[in-house]
């Protein structure tokens, strides 16, 4: 079975620029989920889907964050524009449902210059 | 605010050791505390997690142990290999889905 997928693995983009991450959830997962982590720390909750549905978006900086995922399956996760705040790493998550157990992609690796 | 505390921040042991990671929490309503492993360039995989009806949970040489009253629990590696090297979060959540993630224990097991 696959895992989640994420693209690309590396990002370098110039502070001010937009750049977009992708993300393929394990096949009939429902529940999707985008977490920021910060070195060294753990992973924060960015926005929560189930299907298309965007049920938890209270920790998205909504100003320059945003997210969509057509057809329930996979996902954008947009900055613009960037900030040199914003390098981290962006993981994605799904479960078959709520509640179930999360299976996390490799991440997206962010650097803002 | 993080939500969940976690020490220590690194830990070295020997191969054969064992391993504890120590988290706390504050919010009563957590029902649900798993422990994420991550290798780098990795995401973080489940390793265990246990609910609050039962003290310990045990999976091969990995064992949460769980304090209701004092809102701790543990993580040990039992006969640590240098396989296990990784970085180690706890988490909680209310209704399984909201985790709310520790710092992280990087482990670094010597052979």
């Amino acid at each position: 079975e696959a895992g989640v997928v994420q693209s690309p693995r590396y990002k370098i983009i110039e502070k001010k620029q937009p750049v977009a991450f992708w993300c393929n959830p394990i096949s009939g997962h429902n529940t999707l989920y985008w977490y920021l982590q910060n070195l060294g720390q753990g992973p924060e909750l960015l926005i929560r889907y189930e299907n298309e549905e965007a049920v938890d978006d209270s920790q998205l900086p909504k100003d320059r964050f945003s997210a969509e995922r057509l057809k329930g399956v996979d996902s954008t996760l947009k900055i613009q524009p960037a900030e040199l705040g914003d390098s981290a790493v962006y993981l994605c998550a799904s479960s078959l449902e709520r509640g179930q157990t999360q299976y996390f992609g490799p991440g997206t690796r962010l650097l803002v210059l | 605010q993080q939500q969940v505390k976690q020490s220590p921040q690194s830990l070295i042991v020997q191969k054969g050791g064992i391993s504890i990671i120590n988290c706390a929490y504050e919010n009563t309503a957590f029902d649900y505390f798993p422990w994420y492993q991550q290798f780098p360039g990795k995401g973080p995989a489940l390793l265990i997690a246990i609910r609050p009806d039962v003290s310990e949970k045990k999976e091969g040489r990995f064992t949460i142990s769980f304090n209701k009253s004092a809102k701790q629990f543990s993580l040990h590696i039992m006969d640590s290999q240098p396989g296990d090297s990784a970085t180690y979060f706890c988490a909680a959540s209310r209704d399984d889905y909201k985790l709310s993630f520790g710092a992280g224990t990087t482990v670094t097991v010597r052979a």
